[in-house]
Formats: structure tokens, sequence, C-alpha cells
């Protein structure tokens, strides 16, 4: 596609409820990076895919949070059992193998645990 | 990573350039200066990357000092929709991947 696509835009989920966030990264790009930012923070590094090499997980902040990369493409990042300090924008981003420039982001998944 | 220190915010007249400076005092060798923008709402957006040279895009340009302690991004006619955090990192090319923000600079040009 012409940019990465997140889906939903929003989300809200009462905590203790599992959500799966959804990334299309642009066509060819190999490597796709999930991030998150909760409000009037900066940017946290998550999880990063990088074609059919073993994932870097070490961002993740619990065992409840996971992520899969299907075919190369589309990736699904999990929460289990939200508490409310998950309650961020999740972001996707992919870039070309081996980018020295930056990446293209996708608009985020705004995640609420009420 | 090298820290970086920006000022919280600045206004910018539209039509005016926009000079954004960033602190870098601890950047290594092999580091290099990356900006990026967050308009409200959106996610981050790649502007300009530089390593010693001054760099020049469709964007902006990237004014790095001699000893590259620090930098400056310059947007040269800033418009109403180029209001957004401006985020300045230092990272190692390539394979460098997790990019961490800080508070950035709040720029927000007026009419």
């Amino acid at each position: 596609g012409a940019g990465v696509s997140q889906s939903p835009s929003n989300k809200v989920t009462e905590k203790g409820k599992d959500v799966e966030l959804r990334c299309d990264p642009i066509s060819g790009h190999t490597a796709l990076y999930w991030y998150r930012q909760s409000l009037g923070q900066g940017l946290e590094f998550l999880i990063y895919f990088q074609g059919n090499s073993a994932p870097d997980k070490s961002g993740l902040p619990s065992d409840r949070f996971s992520a899969e990369r299907t075919g190369g493409s589309v990736s699904t990042l999990t929460i289990q059992r939200t508490q409310q300090e998950d309650s961020a924008v999740y972001l996707c981003a992919s870039s070309p193998a081996g980018a020295a420039y930056g990446y293209t982001f996708g608009s985020g998944t705004r995640l609420t645990v009420v | 990573d090298a820290k970086t220190t920006q000022p919280p915010s600045m206004d910018c007249a539209e039509g005016r350039a926009a000079n954004l400076p960033c602190n870098h005092s601890t950047i290594s060798g092999n580091e290099y200066v990356y900006w990026y923008r967050q308009i409200h709402s959106q996610g981050p957006q790649y502007i300009i990357h530089g390593l010693k040279n001054n760099e020049t895009n469709e964007m902006a340009s990237l004014i790095i000092t001699e000893d590259r302690k620090s930098s400056t991004l310059i947007l040269p006619h800033a418009t109403l929709r180029d209001t957004a955090v401006y985020y300045c990192i230092v990272r190692v090319s390539s394979n460098d991947y997790k990019l961490s923000f800080g508070a950035g600079t709040t720029v927000t040009v007026r009419a």
C-alpha cells in the first residue's frame, strides 16, 4: 500500500480483556517495528521483525505482550489481560532492509484500558 | 545512545524560517543526528539525518557544528502545517532500530 496502515485507530477495552492490534506495512518493506507512546511520554521500542530472522523482543514490557508477523507482511501485536498502564498509542513502522534513514510510521492505535 | 537536549517549545511566524537547536555534546563518532516530527494524532515522520556534513532535502536543512556537539534543523519557510513536536535523536545508522524519543520541541507556527 501507499503507507503503513494500522487498525483499529482507536480501541477501548475493559481491564483484563485481551486485545489485538494490526499493522499492514508498506509492500516490500522487510523490516517492521512496534513502538508505544504513552501520554506525554516519548517513544518506547517494543519489538522488531526483519525478514525471516528471529524477532528482537527485548522491548516488550511483560509476557502479556506478544507479536507475530505472518508471511513477512502483516503483523499483529497482542496484549493479554490488559492493565490500565497499557493505555498508550501503539505505533507500527516499516522500512526497507538495512535502511540507514528513517522509517515510515503508521498513525497508530490509541488503546484505552478502563 | 547519546542524550540530546532541546528547548521545550518555540513559536515561529508563518513564512519565516524556523531554526530548531539541539545539543548532543556526548555524541560518538559513529552516531548520526536524526530529526523526526510528529503532528498531532499522527505517527512520527522522518525529516532528515546527517553525520558531520550539512544536509538539505525538500523538507529541511540540517546544520551540524564542526565539533558535532550541536545541530540546527532549519525549516526555510514555515507553514501552519509545520506545527508539530520535533525530535532530535542520535543513533548509529542501519541496525540501530531501538528509536527512543525524548520530549522534543513543540513548534507552533502562527499566521
